[in-house]
């Protein structure tokens, strides 16, 4: 099956800062990868995903990039601010019937005002 | 808000209990997919129903069941509870199978004592 390594567990930035966070995956089928942010005690929120027909996709102050060669791909935050502070979680999605998605561990992103 | 409602917000149990949680889709909705959460496994997937049909399975313990209505709401079933059953369970829907985003629910905390 497919597994997801997720890089930093936790990091640490100053308020204005940029935040990037790693995601590689196993299975070269896998076609759909989205981000959640999870605030403490809540839902993960999807927050924007990409598609592996695409290479970036950017939604104001966050971007997503994928490389399928490499099987990787990472979230960027740029100009963070404290109330980005959450847990986030990248996910690769294989289409088998239906599509299934393998989490990451999740990354402590820690935004200091 | 996702749409997507779950009940209750809290159980507290003993162990070898069994206990329901609830889960409405977002309206339109056909599939469910049921997660666990818990802080050494992570956010694993357990099961997913497609208008009333099981459609696919992942980490799920035999004493763990679940089932989708008429009305498309779901139900999962946990039995003879064990300490390590208490986690956040999340419910999430999409539209179809066809389709890759999903929207979570605001989770059951199940505590087990």
């Amino acid at each position: 099956g497919e597994n997801v390594e997720q890089h930093p567990s936790t990091l640490s930035v100053q308020e204005g800062d940029s935040a990037v966070i790693k995601c590689t995956y196993s299975d070269s089928a896998s076609n759909y990868f989205p981000w959640y942010k999870q605030e403490l005690g809540k839902r993960p929120q999807l927050i924007i995903d990409i598609r592996s027909n695409v290479g970036e996709k950017k939604d104001q102050r966050i971007a997503v990039t994928l490389n399928k060669t490499a099987k990787h791909f990472s979230l960027h935050i740029t100009e963070t601010q404290p109330e980005d502070s959450a847990v986030y979680f990248c996910a690769a999605t294989l289409q088998r019937g239906s599509y299934i998605p393998t989490f990451g561990r999740g990354t402590s992103l820690i935004v200091h005002p | 808000d996702s749409g997507v409602t779950q009940t209750p917000k809290h159980l507290i149990t003993a162990t070898g209990q069994r206990v329901t949680l609830r889960c409405s889709p977002r309206s339109g909705d056909l599939s469910v997919y049921w997660y666990q959460q818990s802080l050494d496994q992570g956010l694993q997937f357990l099961i997913q129903y497609y208008n009333g049909e099981e459609r696919a399975k992942g980490n799920i313990l035999e004493r763990f069941s679940a089932q989708q209505f008429p009305d498309l709401h779901s139900e999962l079933n946990l039995s003879s509870l064990e300490l390590g059953d208490s986690a956040l369970y999340f419910c999430a829907s999409s539209l179809d199978q066809t389709r890759d985003e999903q929207y979570f629910g605001p989770g059951t905390r199940l505590t087990v004592t």
